[in-house]
């Protein structure tokens, strides 16, 4: 296992394209987040599951937006008609199913997403 | 809810003398606390974690942190920095419990930079 997994690395799209990224969290991880962060900016929470359950979404996460983990193992996200405030890094992390998860989170490199 | 505070956005430091990085935060209950460290183009990586116990937390490249309960303040030091120590570093608070709110809120952030 070699941590969690993003794809693509970087996204180039046009205004009003829809996107659609990949998160691969650690196998044992049942817990999966989805943060953006924006230059300069720490990351912001969008989205969580436990398993395959989106527990909590941001109020960040517009109707254009829309997070899935069908079967509790890899997420996407996908944002439709994209506009020029979207370009930011979109930065997924999971963490493991201990009773009390008081463990960091692992995250992945990231993807970084420029709208023009 | 919880959140963090970072109050300087970049420290500058001569190599081979002490740094702190200042971290503040509000949360209800007993904290669970981070520092996550990123690098260009990078994920952030987990650098130490303070869930319980001793109030000076040690971790990965050198790095410790001291949780003062008093003064809500979970403040970064390293006794001898090094060149590869510059990099952007993200405090973060979490909630205690197994809850579908605790999820991890970062700071802004603060640009460290160690200077030869």
């Amino acid at each position: 296992d070699t941590g969690v997994s993003q794809n693509p690395r970087h996204k180039i799209t046009k205004r009003g394209q829809n996107v659609t990224f990949r998160c691969d969290p650690i196998s044992e991880h049942n817990r999966l987040y989805w943060y953006r962060q924006t230059l300069g900016q720490g990351p912001e929470f969008l989205t969580y599951f436990q398993n395959e359950a989106q527990l909590e979404k941001s109020r960040l996460l517009s109707d254009r937006f829309s997070a899935e983990r069908p079967k509790g193992s890899f997420s996407t996200l996908e944002i439709q008609r994209t506009e020029q405030g979207d370009s930011a890094m979109y930065l997924c992390a999971s963490s493991p199913p201990w009773t009390d998860s008081n463990y960091g989170y692992t995250f992945g490199s990231g993807t970084r997403l420029t709208v023009v | 809810a919880q959140s963090v505070a970072q109050p300087e956005d970049q420290v500058n430091v001569a190599e081979g003398n002490p740094l702190t990085v200042k971290c503040t935060y509000s949360v209800s209950g007993n904290p669970y606390l981070f520092w996550y460290v990123q690098y260009p183009n990078r994920g952030l990586q987990f650098l130490l974690k303070y869930i319980t116990g001793d109030n000076l937390v040690k971790g990965s490249y050198g790095f410790e942190a001291e949780f003062n309960k008093s003064q809500t303040s979970f403040h970064l030091k390293k006794p001898s920095a090094l060149v590869s120590d510059s990099a952007l570093y993200f405090c973060a608070v979490r909630a205690p419990g197994y809850s579908s709110a605790s999820k991890i809120i970062f700071g802004s952030g603060t640009r460290l930079s160690i200077r030869p």
